[in-house]
């Protein structure tokens, strides 16, 4: 059974730094390009971030670009986001998703909350 | 950017009812590989999202075929054949076709 439980959200005040994880069990971590998501309190979904399944290419939104780093570990089936000169508006829950384009069957963990405010 | 305009973005529907969902783009979604990246999510209160639809018409993995995907170009389509208590939540269309990848402001539907 594919999982993804992501984990290191909480409260960070202003121009601080995060790093949120997400560990992956259940398929072959290294197959798969990984992204997060993000989901602002009672609002709409944000694509972040993507990283390909060897960690040689990643793209970001432009309005995380320059603060934000998808990395992963594929020996520790790991996918991390480190998050720096946090803002209020990074504020939102952030879901580790498994997706791909051409064929079915997506998955999402259950999302770790990012709350930026002093 | 890839704008994405859903409609409506309240629908209260009957059970047993169909229910349609209009997404509509401000560029054409076709890939240069020939795919259209159209893709459709449900998030249910208090979940995770998951998702639908993929490549415009494609059902993912357990989705049960009450719900299809159509369209073509700038103008996409999620039908519901007939409502059920659990198709209560969020639906979201997105497009995986132009970085950024962008989702629609979400439509929410719930039961009359």
């Amino acid at each position: 059974e594919v999982q993804l439980v992501e984990s290191g959200g909480g409260l960070v005040q202003p121009g601080g730094s995060l790093r949120v994880s997400c560990a992956a069990s259940g398929f072959t971590f290294s197959n798969y390009w990984m992204s997060w998501v993000r989901q602002a309190p009672g609002k709409g979904l944000e694509w972040v971030a993507n990283i390909r399944d060897d960690g040689s290419e990643n793209y970001y939104v432009d309005s995380v670009k320059g603060r934000f780093t998808i990395s992963r570990d594929n020996a520790k089936n790991s996918l991390y986001l480190q998050m720096n000169s946090l803002r209020a508006e990074d504020t939102a829950v952030y879901y580790c998703v498994r997706f791909t384009r051409r064929l079915p069957d997506d998955y999402w963990g259950q999302g770790t909350l990012v709350t930026v405010s002093s | 950017d890839v704008v994405m305009t859903q409609s409506p973005l309240s629908l209260p529907v009957t059970l047993g009812q169909p229910a349609s969902i209009s997404c509509r783009t401000s560029q054409s979604l076709v890939h240069s590989d020939g795919y259209t990246y159209l893709n459709w999510f449900q998030q249910r209160p208090g979940q995770s999202p998951r998702r639908l639809i993929y490549k415009v018409s494609n059902r993912d993995s357990g989705v049960p075929d009450r719900f299809s995907g159509s369209g073509s170009g700038t103008d996409f389509t999620l039908k519901i054949s007939r409502v059920e208590a659990e198709d209560v939540g969020i639906y979201y269309c997105m497009q995986g076709t132009r970085w950024p990848w962008t989702f629609g402001q979400g439509t929410k539907v719930e039961i009359k």
